[in-house]
């Protein structure tokens, strides 16, 4: 079975510093990863992800993430953040075959403080 | 992507009734997908529906408490059945589009029930 661990259930950070934060999984066969941010009283909206390739990708309002296959991450980062930045985020993982089920982390709140 | 609306967006209910969550998508997939948010947690997936066959729930939730209806390509209706206030979460439906990996997200239901 797979799951998703997000150390990090809060992040507070000042505007314009680099955030990361945290997710770590466990899967015994090859994953997608994906990350998704929910603003407040919002549905959730998929900031990046990674099917195969190049382990750095690029998502949407300037956030990137690493996948490591060694250490089973992929961590989600961004250089320098804003105060709209502040939202919910969770990691998901779904396994490399025909199941279509995504297992969702905990989440981590970032909290940007001007 | 896939865009996706939900009705109703938010409800009040009394315990013992029932609540009827509808979700448009404006394309046609075969994947879909009915999560629970329960207040301050994570995502959990109730069960997924496709078009054209009964609805499959995750362990923990049965289809006499939360019926699913898949008429078509673009629609699916959940309903929470003689609820209590344990129902009280925000509900969001979400889809696979074809070819794609990734899921998009509705808005979300978000239900309290007293």
């Amino acid at each position: 079975a797979q799951s998703v661990t997000q150390l990090d259930s809060q992040v507070p950070v000042f505007e314009e510093a680099p955030v990361e934060l945290r997710c770590n999984y466990s899967s015994s066969v090859s994953v997608y990863l994906f990350w998704y941010v929910q603003y407040p009283n919002q549905g959730l909206q998929l900031l990046l992800k990674y099917l195969s390739g190049s382990t750095l990708v690029k998502g949407i309002n300037g956030f990137e993430a690493e996948f490591n296959k060694s250490q089973t991450s992929f961590h989600l980062r961004k250089p320098s953040v804003h105060i709209s930045d502040t939202a919910e985020y969770f990691c998901a993982v779904r396994t490399v075959d025909s199941s279509y089920k995504l297992i969702f982390g905990s989440g981590t709140r970032l909290l940007v403080r001007p | 992507s896939a865009v996706i609306s939900q009705k109703p967006s938010r409800d009040i209910c009394q315990r013992g009734t029932s609540l009827t969550i509808q979700c448009q998508v404006d394309s046609q997939v075969t994947m879909m997908f009915w999560y629970r948010q329960q207040p301050g947690q994570s995502l959990t997936l109730i069960a997924t529906a496709n078009q054209g066959s009964e609805a499959t729930y995750e362990s923990g939730f049965v289809i006499d408490k939360f019926p699913i209806s898949r008429p078509n390509l673009t629609f699916s209706t959940l309903t929470v059945s003689n609820m209590s206030p344990e129902d009280s979460s925000i509900y969001l439906c979400s889809v696979t589009p074809s070819g794609r990996y990734e899921q998009y997200f509705g808005p979300g239901t978000r239900l309290t029930v007293t």
